[in-house]
C-alpha cells in the first residue's frame, strides 16, 4: 500500500540553525500538508500546498518556513533560523482530492538545542 | 473559535466489550470529520470518515462512527474490543464543507485507547 514517507526521523540542531525536512507524498496527490505536534500537546495544522504554491497557511507558518516542490516527487518544509519553540513532532500529509482523507507519514521529530 | 474535543485522555476497556472514544466539535455549517488512530513510532492511519450521508459510517479494523448534528459529535465505536486496538485514537474535523471553505484539519487532544486482556 503506498505511504507517505518522511526524512529524516529525528533531526538535532542548534538554535539559529536552518533545518529542511523532507517528505515523500504518495504519487498520484495533489494535495500536500505540513502540520506540527509539540510534545503533549494538539496536532496543529501549519501550511497547504496545491499546484505548486500555497493554498493556506495558519499564524505560526511566519517568515521563517517556507515550503518546496522541487522535483516531481519531494516536498520540503524549510526553517531558516530555528528557534527552541521550533521542538516539535513535524508530520507531511497528502490527499488525492481536497475533501479525500489525508495519508500522514510517521513524523520527523525536530530538537532545537 | 473552532475546536475540536476529546473530553477523555483515557479510556480503557475489556478485551470484547464495545468500546466508545468520544469526540465532539465547535465548527459552524457542515464539517468534514474523521477518526485516525496513531501507534507508536508511526504516523496517523486513516480509519473512517463523515462527509455527507449517512449518520453511521463504517471504516477499517471494525471500527464505526456515529455522527449527530444536533449534539456536534463523532463517537469512535467498536462492537468488541481487541487487545491490538490499544493505540492513541486522534478526531479532526475539516471546515471545508462550511463557508469558511478551508480543508485543513483541527485535531482533538487524542484519547488513548487501552484494551485489557
Amino acid at each position: 500500500e503506498p505511504e507517505v514517507t518522511q526524512t529524516p526521523s529525528h533531526q538535532v540542531t542548534q538554535m539559529g540553525q536552518e533545518v529542511i525536512l523532507r517528505c515523500v507524498p504518495i504519487s498520484n496527490h495533489l494535495y500536500f500538508y505540513w502540520y506540527r505536534q509539540i510534545l503533549g500537546q494538539k496536532v496543529e495544522f501549519l501550511v497547504s500546498f496545491y499546484n505548486n504554491e500555497i493554498s493556506e497557511k495558519s499564524e505560526i507558518f511566519d517568515d521563517q518556513f517556507s515550503v518546496e516542490r522541487p522535483d516531481g516527487s519531494n516536498f520540503t518544509l524549510k526553517i531558516r533560523s530555528t528557534k527552541l519553540e521550533d521542538s516539535a513532532m513535524y508530520f507531511c500529509a497528502s490527499s488525492e482530492t481536497l475533501i479525500g482523507e489525508q495519508y500522514f507519514g510517521p513524523g520527523t521529530r525536530l530538537t532545537v538545542t | 473559535a473552532q475546536s475540536v474535543a476529546q473530553p477523555e485522555d483515557q479510556v480503557n476497556v475489556a478485551e470484547g466489550n464495545p468500546l466508545t472514544v468520544k469526540c465532539t466539535y465547535s465548527v459552524s455549517g457542515n464539517p468534514y470529520l474523521f477518526w485516525y488512530v496513531q501507534y507508536p513510532n508511526r504516523g496517523l492511519q486513516f480509519l473512517l470518515k463523515y462527509i455527507t450521508g449517512d449518520n453511521l459510517v463504517k471504516g477499517s479494523y471494525g471500527f464505526e462512527a456515529e455522527f449527530n448534528k444536533s449534539q456536534t459529535s463523532f463517537h469512535l465505536k467498536k462492537p468488541s474490543a481487541l487487545v491490538s486496538d490499544s493505540a492513541l485514537y486522534f478526531c479532526a474535523v475539516s471546515p471545508g464543507g462550511t463557508t469558511s471553505g478551508t480543508y485543513k484539519y483541527i485535531f482533538g487532544t487524542g484519547t488513548r485507547l487501552k484494551v485489557l486482556a
